[in-house]
């Protein structure tokens, strides 16, 4: 099936620090979706980008859809002990197909 | 609102139990879907409901059946399960499949089969 290569697959940073990560593909998305997992909880919807190009920010997070539409990232910044968790990335295919996820960057923040 | 709710949210069962999961959404959304989730893995899609009715099942074993009894409501039973089917079990509900893209989802069951 159609793979998403997110990175990186880890991160471990200072308390303040500015975060980037992005997910890659060979194919051409439609949509891009940005999801937080906090330990056994459901994923939480952050941003949603639908044209190419476009540039969305939701507080201290900032994410984009790519120009070639076959990426996307995001970027956290000024990170705060809370945003420790799972980031997936997911899109869509053109069509009325499921969403294709990342295998997720895990994040933690060191005070 | 937003919300996707499940119940339960923790759930231990024999391999010989039938068991329910639940989720209901008030969002007036018109698709849902059963995500299975191991540990440190992504989401990985089970079933898919577009207008109450079944559009996609990802090959899942029939040990799982899925039931979508009205638009707000999706239930997922379990019978027969075996160890390796515990996991995390998310439902989401979108506006409808297709390019809408946006799933919200529940906080998820986490299923112990013993």
């Amino acid at each position: 099936g159609q793979q998403l290569n997110q990175s990186p697959q880890s991160m471990f940073i200072q308390e303040g620090e500015d975060v980037s990560m992005n997910c890659t593909s060979s194919s051409i998305f439609n949509t891009w979706l940005w999801y937080k997992q906090d330990p056994g909880e459901g994923p939480v919807l952050l941003i949603a980008l639908y044209k190419a190009g476009e540039l969305t920010s939701n507080g201290r997070l900032t994410a984009q859809f790519g120009i070639t539409r076959k990426d996307s990232f995001l970027n956290i910044s000024a990170s705060i002990p809370s945003d420790v968790g799972i980031y997936f990335c997911a899109g869509q295919l053109p069509g009325n197909t499921p969403l294709v996820f990342g295998k997720g960057t895990r994040l933690s923040v060191i005070a | 609102d937003t919300e996707v709710t499940q119940t339960p949210k923790h759930l231990v069962m024999g391999m010989t139990n039938k068991k329910s999961l639940k989720c209901e959404q008030h969002m007036g959304h018109r698709a849902m879907y059963w995500y299975k989730q191991k540990a440190k893995k992504p989401p990985e899609l089970m079933f898919v409901y577009s207008y109450e009715k079944l559009s996609i099942n990802e090959s899942v074993p029939s040990r799982f059946s899925p039931e979508c009894p009205n638009s707000s409501l999706l239930n997922l039973h379990l019978h027969a399960l075996q160890p390796e089917d515990s996991a995390l079990y998310l439902c989401a509900s979108s506006h409808r499949t297709g390019p809408s893209g946006e799933q919200y989802f529940g906080p998820g069951t986490r299923l112990t089969v013993t």
